[in-house]
C-alpha cells in the first residue's frame, strides 16, 4: 500500500465548478499535512498547509481527518489557473522528508 | 521566487555515464532533501543533508550519493547512469526552526538519459 494515495484523476472541469480532491495516508504519526501545487514542468509550490480545526485560504478549503487519515482539498469557482496538478504530501514532525502522492491533474476548462 | 537555484537546468547523459546536480538552498536553510520525480508521479525522497552530515535516506540505491557544503548547498551525485534515472531532480531546502516544516523546492534539474 502506497504511503499517500490519491484520486487518481485527470478532473476536467467547466470555469466555475467545485471541485474536490482526496488523499489518504498509511501512516499514524503522521504530524504535518499539505496540498502542494505543481504546474507543468515547473517545482512543487506550496498552497496550504492542512490542519485538523479545517482551514480556508480564499476559494480553498483544506480538511484533515486523523481517525480516518484523509485529507481533502475542496476548490470553490474554479478558474483557468487553477489548471494544475495537486499534491497531497504528509511528513512527520519537524525537518523530516515530504512523503507526496501522486498527484490529481485538474484542468479547468472555458 | 523561493531563492533556491538548481543547475543545470536541463542536461542529457548516456547510460553509464556520472552526473553531479548542484543545489543552492535559501539564506537561513541548513538542510537540504533531494527528490526524484519521474513523469506522471509524485517526487521520491532520495535523501535529506543537515549540516554537512546526510540525515535520512530514502530506496535509492548506493550509487545515489550526495554532500552538503559549510555554506549549505548541496550536491547529488549519480553513478552509473540508466535509463530510468531520467526524471525531474529536486531540491527542497527548509529549517527545523521553520513553520509547519515548510520546504521551498528549486525549478529543478530535467535529466535524460539515452
Amino acid at each position: 500500500r502506497k504511503e499517500v494515495e490519491q484520486d487518481p484523476g485527470p478532473f476536467n472541469v467547466p470555469e466555475g465548478a467545485t471541485v474536490a480532491f482526496n488523499c489518504t495516508y498509511s501512516n499514524s504519526a503522521s504530524q504535518s499535512f499539505f496540498w502542494y501545487r505543481q504546474d507543468c514542468r515547473k517545482e512543487p509550490k506550496l498552497l496550504m498547509s492542512v490542519y485538523s480545526s479545517g482551514n480556508e485560504d480564499g476559494r480553498f478549503t483544506a480538511q484533515l481527518n486523523r481517525a480516518s487519515q484523509y485529507i481533502s482539498l475542496l476548490i470553490r469557482d474554479s478558474k483557468l489557473s487553477d489548471s494544475a496538478t495537486y499534491l497531497c504530501v504528509v511528513t512527520l514532525s519537524g525537518n523530516t522528508p515530504l512523503v507526496f502522492g501522486k498527484g490529481t491533474r485538474l484542468s479547468v476548462i472555458a | 521566487e523561493t531563492g533556491v537555484t538548481q543547475s543545470p537546468t536541463h542536461l542529457i547523459k548516456t547510460r553509464g555515464q556520472q552526473v553531479t546536480l548542484r543545489c543552492s538552498s535559501q539564506s537561513g536553510h541548513n538542510t537540504v532533501s533531494w527528490y526524484q520525480q519521474a513523469l506522471g508521479q509524485g517526487p521520491q525522497f532520495i535523501f535529506q543533508y543537515y549540516r554537512e552530515e546526510e540525515n535520512g535516506r530514502g530506496n535509492f540505491p548506493p550509487r545515489f550519493s550526495g554532500l552538503q557544503f559549510p555554506n549549505y548547498s548541496s550536491e547529488l551525485n549519480v553513478n552509473a547512469l540508466e535509463l530510468d534515472d531520467s526524471a525531474l531532480y529536486l531540491c527542497a531546502s527548509s529549517s527545523p526552526a521553520a513553520r509547519d516544516t515548510e520546504a521551498f523546492f528549486g525549478q529543478g534539474t530535467r535529466l535524460t538519459v539515452v
